[in-house]
């Protein structure tokens, strides 16, 4: 039983570029979240999906995108990387309050 | 909106000390409150959770009381030991916007290190 399965785990961008963090689980959860860490902030919430086919904004949004690709997937996309997204990336799912989050993803733009 | 303040860190415990870590939150429904623990280069792992006023969670010797009244779900743990060194997250979900499926609002996180 995998859990939340995030690739890649670490990645280097430079100014400008593009990426996707793909986010997958097997839990058959209906929600899934995309979390930012950043040392001093805590997690804060870039986007998230209540249930499949529907998405919403969370607390830091601008400079993403996000797919809800079917009910297993979730992926974030950077179009343009600047430095300020320099950070650890965590992708989560939830069902009745049980949350479970994917690794991370450390992306660091240059 | 939803908002959970902890104390801030760093807090440097010798082993066998008692800890303490203090969490109060701002809901305006009825939220599940939540500890979470990051080993250093780990993800987040849930520690204890309570859903409702006055219950009490607890695992591996950790504890926290869902104190409505004081809005409070502090972490106390009797003994620490070396292997405790990590991050804490306390973190919220409201209830009262969805049926259980409303994102995680977390605090800032308080890292813990304990020197033997």
């Amino acid at each position: 039983n995998a859990g939340v399965t995030q690739t890649p785990k670490f990645q280097v961008l430079k100014t400008g570029q593009s990426m996707t963090l793909q986010c997958a689980q097997d839990m058959n959860h209906n929600s899934m979240y995309w979390y930012r860490q950043d040392p001093g902030m805590g997690l804060r919430l870039i986007y998230y999906s209540a249930s499949e086919g529907t998405t919403d904004k969370g607390e830091v949004p601008n400079g993403y995108n996000v797919s809800r690709l079917n009910k297993r997937e979730f992926s974030l996309r950077l179009e343009s990387a600047a430095p300020s997204q320099t950070s650890v990336y965590f992708c989560a799912s939830s069902a009745n309050y049980g949350y479970t989050f994917g690794s991370g993803t450390r992306l660091t733009v240059v | 909106g939803d908002s959970v303040t902890q104390m801030e860190g760093p807090v440097t415990l010798s082993e066998e000390a008692f800890l303490t870590i203090n969490c109060t939150y701002t809901a305006t429904g009825y939220p599940s409150l939540f500890w979470y623990v990051q080993y250093p280069g780990e993800g987040l792992q849930l520690l204890l959770k309570a859903t409702k006023a006055d219950d009490k969670g607890s695992n591996k010797g950790f504890e926290a009381t869902y104190r409505k009244e004081t809005t409070s779900f502090h972490l106390e743990k009797g003994s620490v030991q070396v292997s405790d060194s990590a991050v804490y997250f306390c973190a919220l979900s409201d209830q009262f916007q969805n049926s259980g499926n409303t994102p995680l609002v977390f605090g800032k996180g308080t890292r813990l290190s304990v020197i033997a």
